[in-house]
């Protein structure tokens, strides 16, 4: 079944240590989406990426990255985790700008 | 701005009960609007959607219907189970801009035997 994976499912990592998310989609979706999720919370669009086209929300801090080397792979990467950024990590695609999109599993993140 | 309010949860309910999570939203233009069901542990799942006011949007015995005079997308289900249990978000997005989902909070729905 084509779909929107995730891995890993569950990332711990150190107060300062850099962490890397990794989304993979069988969809052949043009536009692959980062969100947030902390708890309790509603999801938080981080960035997307339309084909090669990043596009990062204004409010998204500068310790989050993103890379999209291809069609199917998008990374998300926190250069320095800091306690705040515990949280669920979503993603998603969307065959164009304007449809309906698809979510992975999502990685639980902890900051230890 | 775009904003989207749902009622608060939790809503506890037996099984085979009548559900309703309200729905409003403040938008400019006509958005597309969602909702997503989120279970225990994990992502998102697309659950209904509709693009257009008087569209009625189903899936799973829950329907929604896209109602532009009150600006509301309500959720129901006529026999809820307590596999239903799970966060239940409403969410839109603008047309003719990018694809951004503005969610609301979720409300949580507990359904007991």
């Amino acid at each position: 079944d084509a779909m929107v994976i995730q891995n890993p499912r569950y990332q711990v990592t150190q107060f300062g240590k850099p962490v890397t998310l990794s989304c993979s989609q069988t969809l052949n979706h043009n536009v692959m989406y980062w969100y947030q999720q902390k708890s309790s919370q509603a999801p938080k669009l981080l960035f997307h990426y339309y084909d090669k086209d990043f596009n990062n929300e204004a409010d998204t801090p500068d310790n989050f990255q993103s890379r999209r080397p291809n069609t199917s792979f998008c990374f998300l990467d926190i250069r320095s985790p800091g306690l705040g950024d515990a949280a669920m990590y979503l993603c998603a695609t969307s065959r164009d700008i304007v449809d309906t999109q698809y979510f992975g599993p999502g990685t639980r993140l902890t900051v230890l | 701005g775009n904003s989207v309010t749902q009622m608060e949860g939790p809503v506890t309910l037996s099984e085979e009960a009548f559900l309703t999570i309200n729905c409003t939203y403040t938008a400019t233009g006509y958005p597309s609007l969602f909702w997503y069901v989120q279970y225990p542990g994990e992502g998102l799942q697309l659950l209904l959607k509709a693009t257009k006011a008087d569209d009625k949007g189903s899936n799973k015995g829950f329907e929604a219907t896209y109602r532009k005079e009150t600006t509301s997308f309500h959720l129901e289900k006529g026999s809820v189970q307590v596999s239903d249990s799970a966060v239940y978000f409403c969410a839109l997005s603008e047309k003719g801009g990018y694809n951004k989902l503005i969610f609301g909070a979720g409300t949580r729905l507990a359904v007991h035997p």
